[in-house]
């Protein structure tokens, strides 16, 4: 079956811009998409279709792809940024197919 | 705002029953496909099924197929999640969230915003 990888954790100081990847075989061929989650709530989308932000999600957090990978980077990290970030993007090759990444812990230090 | 609020979660042996609901306001309910999208404790993210916005077309992971039915009701406003022969490996809480997609090139791309605030399943003796 299709898989997403992400590395498990990330961390960050501050301030400093962090960067947290999404590799897939499909990706290229199909758009990737980014969730936040913070303990004991639902996921929120904060990027789709590759590098679009949604309203009311802050400039620091951008997308981008290249190849068969694709990277959330937040730039000048903060404190309310820490949380888990989950990639999903689609298996083209079967009937409709939804796959979500293993998920990254960022820690702000 | 779009609002989604799931029910029916709760506790239930192995092989048993369980529906669960999302009532869906805000939105133009019946114009939009909805996702059940479930997380076990400690786990990541795990899509469960898709229904398109008239259920005319309905798609299921492997891990539920055959036990798990989604429907829909457009006159109320609200999704269903039909579970049956549950087992332990169904504990988790599920989420129903709204389908945004995209097809280009007869490509479709679908991804989830928002989601409701999920509703706890845990399948246990």
């Amino acid at each position: 079956s299709y898989e997403l990888t992400q590395p498990p954790s990330v961390s960050v100081s501050p301030g400093q811009t962090a960067r947290i990847t999404c590799s897939g075989d499909a990706l290229p061929k199909q758009y990737a998409y980014w969730y936040q989650q913070k303990p004991g709530q639902a996921p929120v989308l904060v990027i789709y279709k590759d590098s679009e932000r949604p309203s009311g999600i802050p400039e620091r957090f951008s997308g981008s792809s290249s190849g068969t990978t694709v990277t959330l980077t937040i730039s000048g990290v903060q404190a309310e940024d820490e949380a888990d970030y989950y990639c999903q993007s689609a298996d083209s090759s079967t009937t409709y197919s939804v796959v979500f990444g293993g998920g990254t812990k960022l820690t702000v230090l | 705002q779009v609002q989604l609020v799931e029910s029916g979660g709760g506790v239930v042996q192995p092989g048993g029953s369980l529906r669960l609901s999302c009532a869906a306001s805000g939105f133009t309910f019946s114009s939009y496909g909805m996702h059940w999208v479930r997380q076990a404790p400690g786990k990541g993210l795990e899509w469960v099924a898709f229904i398109r916005y008239d259920g005319s077309n309905k798609y299921y992971a492997d891990s539920v197929k055959g036990r798990f039915t989604i429907s829909r009701d457009n006159s109320k406003n609200t999704l269903y999640l039909q579970m049956n022969s549950l087992r332990a490996e169904d504990t988790a809480v599920y989420y129903c969230a709204k389908d945004q997609s995209i097809t280009i090139f007869g490509v479709v791309s679908n991804w989830f915003d928002p989601w409701g605030q999920g509703t706890l399943v845990t399948v246990s003796s």
